[in-house]
């Protein structure tokens, strides 16, 4: 089975903090992907990467960045948080861009910005 | 930005009745996927269609992808609580050589009782 593991289930941080959530995949997928989820919203996508030193913005990149060091990890990155943060983020990662595998998701950091 | 219309939005039904979620759009999806999401957890594959009038079954769970591939429904037999939950629809469309992210749908909250 695939494994998507985000590094902290509940994060809080604070205004203008710099913001690291971190993602693994431990089956060597090509995809990775951030996504935030509000209410009302649905899931939106952030930022994806298709390769290692890749990445590509999504519908709502802005306040955010990311960066992909090594295949099986792809962090998100709130250079200055804001309190329109908060949010439940969720990471996936699937296979490549060409196979139609689906992406599968890891559980999810909520995280809060006072 | 690809749109993909989801309903209905809020279900409450009592165990043992039918239930149909439907998932829209007015663009092709390369593939869709539906995903069951419980509160605090990242969402969970349950199946992916890519062809055009495809129907997979999952116990209960009934999936179709329409012809033109551009709708697809949820069909719940005997709703059982332990149904309870988001229900996502997602879809992959092709743009250029690759396919972008995860457009999402914004869930249909199920509510099954007892």
């Amino acid at each position: 089975d695939v494994k998507v593991t985000q590094s902290s289930r509940y994060l809080v941080k604070r205004t203008g903090e710099k913001v690291f959530l971190e993602c693994v995949q431990d089956m060597d997928h090509e995809n990775m992907f951030w996504y935030r989820q509000d209410p009302g919203l649905g899931l939106r996508l952030i930022y994806f990467s298709y390769d290692v030193k890749m990445k590509e913005k999504g519908d709502i990149p802005e306040g955010y960045s990311v960066s992909r060091e090594k295949k099986e990890r792809f962090s998100l990155i709130l250079e200055s948080a804001s309190t329109n943060q908060t949010s439940m983020y969720l990471c996936a990662s699937s296979l490549d861009r060409y196979s139609n595998q689906p992406q599968h998701f890891g559980d999810g950091t909520r995280l809060s910005i006072l | 930005t690809q749109l993909l219309e989801q309903s209905p939005q809020f279900l409450s039904i009592q165990e043992g009745e039918n239930l149909t979620v439907y998932c829209n759009s007015s663009s092709v999806f390369s593939s869709l996927q539906w995903y069951r999401q419980e509160p605090g957890e990242g969402p969970v594959l349950l199946v992916t269609v890519v062809t055009g009038g495809e129907v997979k079954k999952l116990k209960r769970l009934t999936f179709q992808f329409g012809d033109a591939r551009k709708d697809s429904s949820l069909h719940i037999t005997a709703a059982q609580p332990g149904d309870t939950g988001l229900y996502l629809c997602a879809g992959t469309f092709y743009t250029g050589g690759g396919a972008d992210g995860l457009t999402f749908g914004k869930g249909t909250h199920l509510i099954i009782q007892p």
